[in-house]
């Protein structure tokens, strides 16, 4: 079975600062990773999709990289701001659209 | 375009009544997803459909929990009868058409608190 982890749980920022979150998963045999946002009393908004054959998406400010082998995947986020504020979930894709998620960590961005 | 839409989004209910809840997913979107998101846990996976076909099921509480997409458009998932683990925010996602690498796309829940 998949297993998800993601670390820190919380995490918490002065603003302007690059970050990176990680996301930890053991079984390399993925289809796909995604980090998705979710603010307080929300759903999940996708923020980036990495494909098993990629290495990294970029969107914006944000970066995700994948390393399967390692069972590893960062999200960075350049220059952060209080609006990046949230808890970010990775999930992990294997077949039929089997998604297994992380706990998630919650970032706070200080004025 | 319109995203997921689910209703009511807060209910609370005492132990041993019962709930419904409502989902419509992205318009053309074959795969419909429930899940169930506990306080401080990333969300489980209740039950996937495939247009109006039950994909997996295997983590839905079925003694209590049932759920159905009869026309292949939107669902309801019900619990009869609730119990108090049963507070939670319930989820539905749906994507474009099972391919592997569709995103999902949620929408903003329904929280539940039992009683």
């Amino acid at each position: 079975k998949q297993e998800v982890t993601q670390i820190p749980a919380a995490l918490s920022v002065p603003e302007g600062e690059n970050l990176v979150l990680n996301c930890s998963f053991t079984d390399s045999a993925i289809y796909n990773l995604q980090w998705f946002r979710q603010d307080p009393g929300k759903g999940l908004t996708s923020l980036l999709l990495i494909q098993s054959s990629q290495r990294e998406q970029t969107s914006g400010r944000l970066n995700a990289s994948l390393d399967k082998s390692s069972g590893r995947s960062t999200l960075y986020i350049a220059a952060s701001q209080p609006g990046d504020s949230a808890t970010y979930l990775c999930a992990v894709c294997r077949a039929v659209n089997q998604f297994y998620f992380g706990t998630g960590t919650s970032l706070t961005v200080i004025p | 375009e319109a995203g997921v839409a689910q209703s009511p989004r807060y209910k609370i209910i005492e132990k041993r009544q019962s709930v419904a809840f409502w989902c419509n997913p992205i318009s053309g979107h074959a795969t419909l997803y429930w899940y169930q998101q506990i306080l401080g846990q990333g969300p489980k996976l209740l039950i996937q459909f495939q247009n109006n076909g039950v994909v997996d099921d295997s983590q839905l509480p079925k003694d209590r929990f049932s759920a159905e997409r009869l026309k292949g458009v939107d669902s309801t998932l019900k619990i009869q009868p609730a119990k108090l683990e049963d507070s939670a925010v319930y989820l539905c996602a749906s994507s474009l058409d099972g391919e592997t690498n569709s995103p999902l796309h949620f929408g903003n829940g329904t929280r539940l608190t039992v009683t």
